[in-house]
């Protein structure tokens, strides 16, 4: 089974400063990636995914993350940060092949406040 | 059509009460998921069922059943909770080709007093 390590359980940060938050899995075969969002009292929303092709990906919000293979790490960033991106972020693994048995894990998430 | 959706989104239930949560998607989805989610915890799956068959129970207690009628529908049927079992129950759906994207509703809020 697999496994989501996020490095950091709390960011905090003043408005305009630079983010990036890590995540490190762990699995014997291929995996999709995502980054999800929650803000307070609010649901999860999805902010970005890899698949597969360019490890660059772009996804709402200004974000971005990098996917390296050789590090099985999946960093989120985000060059400038606003108050209102205060949330808790999660890293998230499935295996890319489908089976009755494969699941999706999360790691335990990093809460980021920001300041004004 | 790209929604799963949840009903009710608030549900509060004494102890000996018996509710149902329920799910519903109409994109064609063959697994189901059930997550648990508590405050400023990760979600936690419950269960999973694919082509319509119960694939994964992660334990969960009996208190909890859950049941997929057809392939669009999931329940969750809730008896005798304890007041820890109150969270946020999200339900998901993924295609089984490739890709992997759970899609998430937006969850039923659970109190149990």
């Amino acid at each position: 089974a697999q496994s989501v390590s996020q490095h950091n359980h709390h960011v905090i940060l003043s408005e305009a400063a630079s983010l990036e938050l890590g995540c490190n899995y762990s699995y014997g075969g291929t995996v999709n990636l995502f980054w999800y969002v929650q803000y307070p009292g609010q649901h999860l929303q999805l902010l970005l995914k890899y698949f597969s092709g360019d490890p660059l990906v772009k996804g709402i919000k200004g974000f971005e993350a990098e996917f390296i293979k050789s590090k099985f790490s999946f960093n989120l960033r985000k060059p400038s940060v606003q108050w209102s991106d205060t949330a808790e972020y999660f890293c998230a693994v499935i295996p890319t092949l489908y089976s009755g048995y494969s699941t999706l894990t999360f790691g335990k998430g990093t809460m980021l406040l920001v300041s004004p | 059509d790209t929604e799963v959706t949840q009903t009710p989104k608030h549900l509060v239930m004494g102890m000996t009460n018996k509710k149902s949560l329920k799910c519903e998607q109409h994109m064609g989805h063959r697994a189901m998921y059930w997550y648990k989610q508590k405050a400023k915890k990760p979600p936690e799956l419950m269960f999973v069922y694919s082509y319509e068959k119960l694939s994964i129970n992660e334990s969960v207690p009996s208190r909890f059943s859950p049941e997929c009628p057809n392939s669009s529908l999931l329940n969750l049927h809730l008896h005798a909770l304890q007041p820890e079992d109150s969270a946020l129950y999200l339900c998901a759906s993924r295609s089984p080709g490739a890709g992997g994207e759970l899609f998430f509703g937006e969850g039923s809020r659970l109190t149990v007093l």
